[in-house]
């Protein structure tokens, strides 16, 4: 089956630690995202990576750190100084990051819910 | 930075019933995209007009784009209660940049 793969489909944080989500994706897809959803609210958009190696800080990243050393896998931390983690976290991916609109498609993974003990 | 602002936040009809939900945005986009999100499911892309494109259909959904009015408009004909679910608008302000999601329309079809 192709597409992309979340795990685990539910943390927990203990105060102080750090968590990693895990995202992997095997559509050969150049870019990948992490959003953060919260309650009635849209997407915001955390990291993202274009190519492996790179990645740029999106709207909220504060708190969080990813890492792109593969193109399959995108992880994403968040660490003790994202002060409210609770969240449902979203992975996504596209083709590539060029300006063919019809590349800029994303592909989803069914999520994590991370929740704060 | 939310872009995109959807309208209803919510909207019960019953099946077979017409679906009509709005995206405003803000600022001049390349192109515009619908997607769905079943309740506690990632995201899944139904359809995407261009710039230049005003209507587009897929199936039993028609995408409206007006640029002058910076508003989009999505249509489910012939609702099923397999529709329920959210469904938000995305933009990219230029080529190649992260696209930006609106809060999302919350469509609720009873049987």
């Amino acid at each position: 089956d192709g597409g992309i793969t979340q795990s685990p489909k539910y943390l927990f944080r203990k105060e102080g630690q750090n968590v990693t989500l895990s995202c992997e994706q095997n559509l050969n897809h150049d870019a990948m995202y992490w959003y953060r959803q919260d309650p009635g609210q849209g997407l915001r958009l955390i990291y993202y990576s274009q190519i492996v190696n790179d990645f740029q800080k999106g709207d909220i990243a504060e708190g969080y750190s990813v890492s792109r050393e593969k193109k399959e896998s995108f992880p994403l931390t968040v660490t003790s100084a994202q002060k409210n983690p609770t969240a449902f976290y979203l992975c996504a991916s596209s083709i590539h990051w060029t300006g063919d609109l019809a590349k800029n498609i994303q592909y989803f993974g069914a999520g994590t819910r991370l929740s704060v003990l | 930075s939310q872009q995109g602002e959807e309208d209803p936040q919510a909207l019960s009809i019953q099946e077979g019933e017409n679906a009509t939900m709005n995206c405003s945005y803000k600022t001049s986009i390349n192109n515009l995209q619908w997607y769905r999100q079943n309740s506690g499911r990632g995201l899944v892309h139904l359809i995407l007009i261009r710039s230049n494109e005003r209507e587009k259909h897929s199936g039993r959904l028609r995408v409206t784009l007006d640029t002058s009015k910076k508003s989009s408009s999505l249509l489910i004909t012939a609702s099923r209660a397999a529709d329920t679910a959210s469904y938000f608008c995305a933009t990219d302000a230029q080529a190649g940049t992260a696209l930006i999601f609106g809060k999302g329309t919350t469509l609720s079809v009873s049987s």
